[in-house]
């Protein structure tokens, strides 16, 4: 499982209600991503980080926001949940660096609803 | 946007047959990857081929990429019902940041 954790495992929240979903490795890489995953759509990049507090956008990133203050954890922020948002989130890693041919490592996943 | 694309959406076969199925992307590439996923669980990587490379094999996987068409497939050979799972193509684009971007993913079903 390439060490990676990610908090909580389920989550229900209110509409308007600020969420932090949390990516933990344990193998010190140094790119990290947050995917979401909805039916139909596969999976989209929400947001990435090549190394702590370096991070930068994904295809869908509006809502959401991260932050990476230790190479070991990697935060997702949703400021204001909406109902949109209501999806399974996964976290990635990729390891020996962010060279053209290396494969990702995938959490479990985040499933989260908005009520 | 997409950068992958997998064809067929769905797949039902038996168990012993062979299961193809087929990635379309959009721009030059540096390197191919497909997962598998099972159900409520994360992605797991199965194979990378990289551009310069047209077949690849693993197990009972085999993986081509023809670059001139921008297209690969996934052929999973005697197929077991434990190969019931969804099938993501994955690019690394050149020139890019080395990011995966993901397809809509094939839902493979092998019945015993």
């Amino acid at each position: 499982d390439a060490g990676i954790t990610q908090s909580p495992r389920h989550k229900v929240t209110e509409t308007g209600t600020p969420v932090t979903l949390r990516c933990h490795q344990t193998e010190n890489h140094r790119y990290m991503y947050w995917y979401r995953q909805d039916p139909g759509h596969g999976l989209r990049l929400i947001h990435y980080s090549y190394g702590v507090k370096d991070t930068d956008k994904g295809e869908v990133s509006d809502g959401y926001s991260v932050s990476r203050s230790k190479t070991e954890d990697f935060l997702l922020t949703l400021e204001s949940a909406t109902s949109s948002q209501t999806s399974v989130y996964f976290c990635a890693i990729k390891k020996g660096g962010q060279g053209p041919n290396t494969e990702a490592f995938f959490g479990q996943g985040t499933r989260l609803t908005v009520v | 946007s997409q950068q992958g694309e997998e064809d067929p959406q769905a797949l039902s076969i038996q168990e012993g047959e062979n299961a193809t199925m087929n990635c379309s992307y959009k721009t030059s590439i540096n390197n191919l990857q497909w997962y598998r996923q099972n159900s409520g669980r994360g992605l797991v990587h199965l194979i990378l081929i990289r551009s310069n490379e047209r077949e690849k094999h693993s197990g009972r996987l085999r993986v081509t990429l023809d670059t001139s068409k921008k297209s690969s497939s996934l052929l999973i050979t005697a197929s077991r019902a434990a190969d019931t799972a969804s099938y993501f193509c994955a690019t690394d684009e050149a020139g890019g940041s080395y990011i995966p971007t993901f397809g809509r993913g094939t839902s493979l079903i092998v019945h015993p």
